[in-house]
């Protein structure tokens, strides 16, 4: 059973910092990572992947791989209320095409003005 | 676009009734899920399917089956529902298959608010 841990917070920051969501993984194996983010009442979307060791930047959005210590984490640049919502973590092993992806719990994210 | 779409937004169902939550998608994946998630508890693995007729259990099977005829359905059934099967239920697809890589994109569906009474 693969376990994907986040602190479930809820993370509160306020409006322009940087927030910082994280994520653990129990299999040596997982070797591809998302992250999704969750508005209330809404399904999950993907904002971010990764698959190689260090950083990823997209916009707003770096996410940080780092298979020796199996953490993958998510830096919000700038933070918007808008970015207010749930982040799920999920993995999967690489060359894995018919297998399912493993999410963490979440972590709920408050943007105060 | 992909598109991930279920029958319904909101059903209010009856303990003992048989529901048939319903999942269309139109990107010809292989891959196809059921969660439910509940506050606290996250998302949950029903059951899933990675070809047509073909279904895999996932973490909590109990008291549902699914059905995937065609490749671009995919159905979740309460046998006899009962009210602990309250819940928020998410369908998802992916590419998978031979076609497809780990790196493939997830993509879910707007959600099927369940209530049983």
């Amino acid at each position: 059973q693969k376990e994907v841990e986040q602190n479930s917070g809820p993370l509160s920051v306020p409006e322009g910092a940087i927030a910082s969501l994280n994520c653990t993984y129990s299999d040596r194996v997982s070797q591809s990572f998302f992250w999704y983010r969750q508005y209330s009442g809404k399904s999950p979307e993907l904002i971010m992947s990764i698959y190689s060791n260090g950083d990823k930047e997209d916009g707003r959005f770096t996410a940080q791989l780092n298979k020796a210590s199996q953490y993958v984490s998510l830096l919000i640049r700038d933070s918007q209320p808008s970015d207010s919502a749930t982040y799920l973590c999920a993995v999967i092993n690489r060359g894995s095409t018919l297998g399912r992806l493993y999410f963490g719990r979440g972590t709920q994210l408050t943007v105060w003005p | 676009d992909v598109k991930v779409t279920q029958s319904s937004r909101y059903l209010v169902k009856r303990t003992g009734e048989k529901v048939f939550l319903e999942c269309v998608q139109d990107m010809d994946h292989e891959n196809m899920f059921w969660y439910r998630q509940d506050p606290g508890l996250g998302l949950r693995l029903i059951y899933f399917s990675y070809d047509v007729k073909m279904k895999e259990k996932g973490d909590i099977p109990e008291g549902y089956s699914v059905s995937r005829e065609k490749k671009e359905r995919f159905s979740l059934i309460l046998e006899s529902a009962s009210t602990n099967q309250t819940s928020m239920y998410l369908c998802a697809s992916r590419l998978g298959g031979t076609s497809g890589y780990s790196t493939d994109t997830q993509y879910f569906g707007p959600g099927t608010r369940l209530t049983v009474l």
